[in-house]
């Protein structure tokens, strides 16, 4: 089965600095997905970025970027020029392989709050 | 074009009372599956619909139940409501079971939510 980790429950940056928000994922499967997601107090979750396990490169989507080391099985996500309005808990998921194939598992979050 | 939408946004019950939530998926979506978040806690699968069946279920009593309508919106229906099914109930809409229509991933698009609190 697969497994997220995410071992910061609370991480503080300054506004235009940048924050790197750990998460770690365990599975046999030599395909995978892993995602980021932004839940704000409204409760939506919203899509970041996404790294496919056999992706050269790793992942950029604007002010996010995936660190993606995959003999260390993590896939940290990193924000650039960090904005107010990015405080919110952020969720490091996996995408299942086979029967369990679009099913997604997640970490418990790291809430981020960002001060000015 | 219209995101998920889900109803009602809040809920209240008490315990042993059956509730039914709804969602309608992203246009052009025929797969959705649903989620439970309880409070500081990651969402934990629920199962997911698609062609008017459960294809997958994660590890959930038979008390939480689920259909899919011809037009691919869902329900989500649980019984016998327990104080431990409080939670944030999420609906996520994706473009066919193990799909993707961007390269070879299933993006899955998700809605507010449904926050049901049971007294």
């Amino acid at each position: 089965a697969q497994k997220i980790t995410q071992t910061q429950p609370g991480m503080f940056v300054q506004e235009k600095e940048a924050v790197t928000l750990d998460c770690t994922y365990d599975t046999s499967d030599p395909s995978y997905g892993l995602f980021w997601y932004k839940q704000p107090s409204s409760g939506e979750m919203i899509f970041l970025i996404y790294q496919g396990s056999y992706d050269q490169q790793n992942a950029t989507e604007g002010r996010y970027s995936l660190n993606f080391q995959k003999a260390r099985k993590s896939a940290n996500l990193v924000i650039s020029a960090s904005q107010l309005g990015d405080s919110a808990m952020y969720f490091c998921a996996m995408r299942g392989r086979g029967s369990t194939l679009g099913r997604l598992y997640f970490g418990r979050g790291t809430q981020l709050t960002v001060w000015p | 074009d219209a995101g998920v939408t889900q109803s009602p946004t809040h809920l209240i019950k008490t315990r042993g009372q059956q509730v039914t939530l709804r969602c309608s998926p992203k246009s052009g979506h025929d797969t959705v599956s649903w989620y439970q978040q309880a409070l500081g806690q990651g969402p934990q699968f629920i199962f997911q619909y698609y062609e008017e069946e459960e294809r997958q279920r994660g590890n959930f009593p038979d008390r939480f139940s689920g259909h899919q309508f011809p037009n691919y919106s869902s329900e989500l229906n649980v019984n016998a409501l327990l104080l431990g099914d409080s939670a944030l109930y999420l609906c996520a809409s994706s473009p066919g079971a193990g799909t993707g229509v961007r390269g070879t991933y299933n993006e899955q698009f998700f809605g507010p939510g449904t926050r049901l609190t049971v007294l």
